[in-house]
């Protein structure tokens, strides 16, 4: 089984809008909803952002949020903020109890 | 509030086993749930280990199958990490994080402790 492909970066300007990809097969990403997304800022754990596709854990801002089509999900962060410039990770189960996480996209605010 | 602190050496040699132990509070392992190995290289993404449950049943990662084996201790609410035969590139940050069995995502995590492989 091979990792997800993810853009390694993407960057928006502060109040704009980016959309960063995560793309499996029709064994993980397009054969079950169960893709999540993580935040990851340097030298921390990494935080839930979305699970199941679309859902956002309590706490989590609005700004953020999930889709899948096929066997591709996104994370689109709307409204970019400093504090979002981080590393960001999908993960989707892979059947067999397997579970693969994606490559990393670095998210830059301009 | 669910808590998971790693433990164990720093450093192992190479070809010696690397052994972690995760320790959880805020919540009894008994009580469900999934718990899950994760690492990351320095400056790499993030690849799943493995996973247990309270019960003692495992599922392991294919590449890493051959050489892991995790076991849980319900007594001290602890789950733990064997892996054998290590080199340079299991140098890694490990994580322990809780897994929930009906979406497989990670609400919660430790923080992660580095072990590098050398002799």
């Amino acid at each position: 089984q091979s990792a997800l492909t993810q853009p390694p970066s993407a960057s928006g300007s502060p109040g704009q809008s980016v959309t960063i990809s995560c793309t499996g097969t029709s064994r993980d990403v397009g054969g079950y909803d169960y893709v999540s997304w993580y935040q990851q800022h340097p030298g921390k754990a990494p935080k839930l952002l979305i699970f199941e596709v679309t859902k956002r854990p309590s706490g989590v801002p609005d700004r953020f949020s999930g889709s899948k089509s096929g066997n591709t999900a996104s994370l689109t962060v709307s409204g970019l903020q400093a504090e979002d410039e981080a590393d960001y990770y999908c993960s989707s189960y892979a059947g067999f109890n397997n579970l693969l996480f994606g490559g990393g996209t670095k998210l830059a605010v301009l | 509030q669910v808590q998971l602190q790693e433990s164990g050496p720093g450093l192992v040699k190479p070809s010696e086993t690397l052994s972690l132990t995760c320790t959880v509070s805020g919540y009894s392992i008994s009580s469900g749930y999934y718990w899950d190995w994760i690492r990351q290289p320095p400056g790499r993404g993030l690849e799943w280990i493995g996973t247990i449950y309270h019960t003692g049943s495992t599922y392991y990662n294919p590449s890493l199958k051959s050489r892991v084996t995790m076991s849980v201790d319900t007594s001290k609410n602890q789950y733990s990490l064997n892996l054998r035969f290590v080199t340079a590139t299991d140098t890694a940050v490990y994580y322990c994080a809780r897994d929930y069995p009906g979406g497989r995502h990670h609400e919660y995590w430790g923080q992660g402790t580095l072990v590098t492989v050398s002799p």
